[in-house]
């Protein structure tokens, strides 16, 4: 069946450009979770949702930063005035329930995103 | 969250056995060990999950002594395609976030 699939796959934009990347979760997974991943290191949480709503945003850097889940499907990343350092690859996962961290997490490709 | 701390690096070859350990001192009562292995340019990938003693499934082994402080990984008779980062993560049972640590990054060789 179809994985969790994100776009663009890669995204180049300017120091202080609005950007927002999109993640497709698996077909019927409640829980959504974002990663940000810098060469080198291993993925970094930023948030999770449980259904449409927000459960867990501790680890989203700064207020340039939100994410939004409408339908409780979709999921967009939103970034303001993107710096430099927020170059890194973004992860989306998916599971079938939330609040159980053993569940296996699905994730997806991943968006490239260079801040020049 | 208890800390891991794994080898940066491994190398072998194809055929061989390879063996990842992985410290996990302050583990809790109700964590558990779970591995992910990432490819270039993919995102991570589970691989298998275990509380206490041995776990087996169609890719790796994981062993997991009584005090639970440590776990092995091991990948048996690799082959070229299992050059990869392998993670080792402490998670709990009750939670909603993994948290990566630098992984061990294996490479196969001919």
């Amino acid at each position: 069946g179809a994985g969790v699939s994100q776009t663009p796959s890669n995204k180049v934009t300017e120091k202080g450009k609005y950007v927002e990347l999109r993640c497709d979760p698996i077909s019927g997974h409640t829980a959504l979770y974002w990663y940000r991943q810098s060469l080198g290191q291993g993925p970094e949480f930023l948030i999770y949702f449980q259904g449409t709503g927000a459960a867990d945003d501790s680890g989203l850097p700064n207020d340039r930063f939100f994410a939004v889940r409408p339908e409780g499907s979709v999921s967009t990343l939103k970034i303001q005035r993107t710096e430099r350092g927020d170059s890194a690859v973004y992860l989306c996962a998916s599971s079938p329930q939330g609040g159980v961290s053993y569940n296996e997490q699905f994730f997806g490709p991943g968006t490239r995103l260079t801040v020049l | 969250l208890a800390k891991t701390t794994q080898p940066i690096s491994m190398d072998s070859y194809e055929g061989q056995e390879v063996n990842i350990t992985c410290s996990h001192n302050n583990i809790a009562t109700n964590d558990y060990i779970t591995w992910y292995q990432q490819f270039p340019s993919q995102g991570p990938r589970f691989i298998i999950q275990g509380y206490k003693t041995k776990v087996t499934n169609e890719v790796a082994s994981l062993f997991i002594p009584a005090d639970r402080k440590s776990s092995t990984l091991s990948l048996p008779r690799v082959s070229l395609s299992d050059t990869a980062v392998y993670y080792c993560l402490v998670v709990k049972a009750a939670g909603n976030k993994l948290t990566f640590g630098g992984g061990t990054r294996v490479l196969v060789k001919p």
